[in-house]
């Protein structure tokens, strides 16, 4: 069956290291995203694609970065990683003609000490 | 981005029919109105999507008025696995979806 995952599940770093989160996903996706969800704020988008070579800066994206260099991957990096990154991390994809019907990885709980 | 209002919380009874409405006074011409499903420690889950009038699926109704400015997720005969946070987004198809803090359901036995 066609899925999507994260990994690591869980992560424990420090301030001031680049961190990297993947995403996989085989449904084949053209459209790929991610978000942060923390308390009191819902999910925020962070940053998205539309498909290979394309990415798309989402309403938090400061410290963030993504590349599409294939249809299945979409890893999400922070290049310096803050206390304030501290989060669940999801990502999601959905298809060419069904763009509100995303599908969502199961998360990554970050903590940066 | 039509911004979307929910109530912060409610709570129900097992078997009851649960009706959370959505105000978005702001709707584009474009915009559908789509309700996901959120348990704990997971990702949301799609639930039903809408553009006028009524929709239906296996778990869910959606019901918008002719104005579009609300919509109402109609759960029928809920269950405690039903207890979750309920999302109402509004956006264009091929466009960014924004979650708001959405609706916690609380079903009680």
């Amino acid at each position: 069956d066609a899925e999507i995952t994260q990994s690591p599940r869980h992560k424990i770093t420090e301030t001031g290291r680049q961190v990297t989160l993947a995403c996989h996903q085989t449904w084949n996706h053209n459209n790929m995203f991610w978000y942060r969800q923390d308390l009191g704020h819902g999910l925020r988008l962070i940053h998205y694609s539309y498909g290979v070579q394309d990415t798309n800066k989402g309403e938090v994206s400061d410290g963030y970065s993504v590349s599409r260099s294939n249809t299945e991957d979409l890893p999400l990096t922070l290049e310096s990683a803050a206390s304030s990154q501290t989060s669940v991390y999801f990502c999601a994809s959905s298809g060419q003609n069904s763009y509100n019907e995303q599908f969502f990885g199961p998360g990554t709980r970050l903590t940066v000490l | 981005l039509a911004k979307t209002t929910q109530p912060i919380s409610m709570d129900s009874y097992e078997g009851q029919e649960v009706n959370i409405t959505c105000s978005h006074n702001n709707i584009a011409t474009n915009d559908y109105i789509t309700w996901y499903q959120q348990f704990p420690s997971q990702g949301p889950r799609f639930i039903i999507q809408g553009y006028k009038t009524k929709v239906t699926n296996e778990v869910a109704s959606l019901f918008i008025p002719a104005d579009r400015k609300s919509s109402t997720l109609s759960l029928p005969r809920v269950s405690l696995s039903d207890t979750a946070v309920y999302y109402c987004l509004v956006g264009t198809q091929g466009g960014k979806l924004i979650f708001g803090q959405g609706t916690e359901l609380s079903v009680k036995p």
